[in-house]
Parts: structure tokens; sequence; C-alpha cells
């Protein structure tokens, strides 16, 4: 099956500090998602972006389809965004394939 | 417009009882997904259903777990004779019909705790 690997595996920034998280897939995908799961468990969407790149607020990602990856930028970030982010992927359908994740600590 | 509703929310069961996982997807969605994440671990998907139908179960295991999602009524994940190692947050998505890719919404999760 894909294999999804999300780096770095953790990351400590201080607050106003900005960081890119990276997401590859073995196969192509025709789905990817990125999620915040914040420090009471719950999976928050960010981003839909099987191609193309997006902006939210702060937010914003990149898919580079034909290069096998996925890339989530944090600009000037607060406490609130600690928690793990997840990328998950799907070759055909909704079925994601989830990532390890990236563990994000933003000390004020 | 609510979201994914999951119920319970905690759930405590002894080793050998049953656990039983609600979940009522987003209004006008028919697609259910059912994932389950154990400790400090990501997210592995369990099964896939329609209604009335199990369209893809290749992620449960293969003793003890099922899952149905009605007619009427929400999609239930039941879980038999309870091992510790159930020990998990479980959590529901829902994706709307006729969206297929299209994304993914999660309900927060039951979590599972087997003494």
């Amino acid at each position: 099956g894909i294999q999804v690997e999300q780096s770095p595996p953790d990351l400590i920034l201080q607050e106003g500090a900005n960081s890119t998280l990276r997401c590859n897939f073995s196969d192509s995908v025709n789905n990817l998602q990125w999620f915040h799961q914040n420090p009471w468990g719950q999976l928050i969407n960010l981003f839909y972006i099987p191609s193309g790149t997006k902006q939210n607020g702060r937010l914003s990602a990149t898919t580079v389809a034909t290069e096998r990856y996925s890339l989530l930028y944090i600009s000037s970030s607060q406490t609130t965004d600690s928690g793990v982010y997840f990328c998950a992927v799907a070759e055909y359908g909704n079925k994601l394939v989830f990532g390890a994740g990236t563990i994000l600590r933003v000390k004020s | 417009n609510a979201g994914v509703m999951q119920n319970p929310r905690h759930l405590v069961r002894r080793r050998g009882q049953e656990a039983r996982l609600r979940c009522s997807p987003m209004k006008g969605h028919s697609h259910v997904y059912w994932y389950r994440q154990l400790p400090e671990e990501g997210l592995k998907f369990m099964v896939y259903l329609q209604k009335e139908n199990i369209i893809d179960e290749s992620g449960m295991p293969k003793e003890r777990f099922s899952a149905e999602f009605p007619k009427e009524g929400p999609s239930i994940l039941r879980i038999q004779q309870v091992v510790r190692g159930d020990s998990a947050a479980y959590f529901c998505a829902s994706s709307p019909p006729r969206t297929d890719p299209g994304e993914l919404f999660f309900g927060e999760g039951s979590r599972l705790t087997v003494l």
C-alpha cells in the first residue's frame, strides 16, 4: 500500500516563528488532507489539497502531486498551534492513509 | 450545521465486556468511515460503510469487531469481549454522496479504556 512519511517528527518553536512541515508519499494520490490534532485530541480539518496551493490565515499548503509531496506552512506561530499535524492521502476514493504526524510545540 | 457526532466521548469497560460506539454523520452525508488511533500513533483505517452496506472492511480485525450503518439511525462500531489492546481512540468520519474523492470530516472521537 501507499506509504506516507512526515518530517520532522517533532518541532519546538518560539512563539512568532515560522515553520514548514513536509509530507512525502510513495504513489500518486487523488486525495490529500492536512489535519491538526489539538491537545484535547480533536481532529481539525486544515486543508483538502490533492494539488495546488491554498491559504487560510496564517496557514498555507502546497501539494506537488507529480513529485509526490505536500508542504504545510505555519507563519507567526502561536501557542494554540501546538499539537500534532497529520498528513493523510488516498490513492483512490476517500480511504485515507495517515502519516505518523509531526508533533509541534510552540513556546511563549 | 452540526458536525460529525460521536458518543460516548469516553467509555470504560472491563476485559470481556462489549463496547458500542455510535457515529452520526454530518447532515446530508451518507458515507461513514471508522478509524482507530492507538496511543502515540497515527490513525488507521478500519471500515467504510454506506447506508445498509459495508463497502470496505479491510482494516477491521477478523474477530470481535463489527460495524453497521442501518437505514435509520447512527453507524455503530461494536467490539465484543474487549481486551486491553483495544484501548484506543476511535474516530468516525463522513463524506457526502457522489464525492469520490472528497474531503472527510471527523468527529471528536470516542476514547475506549479497557481495565
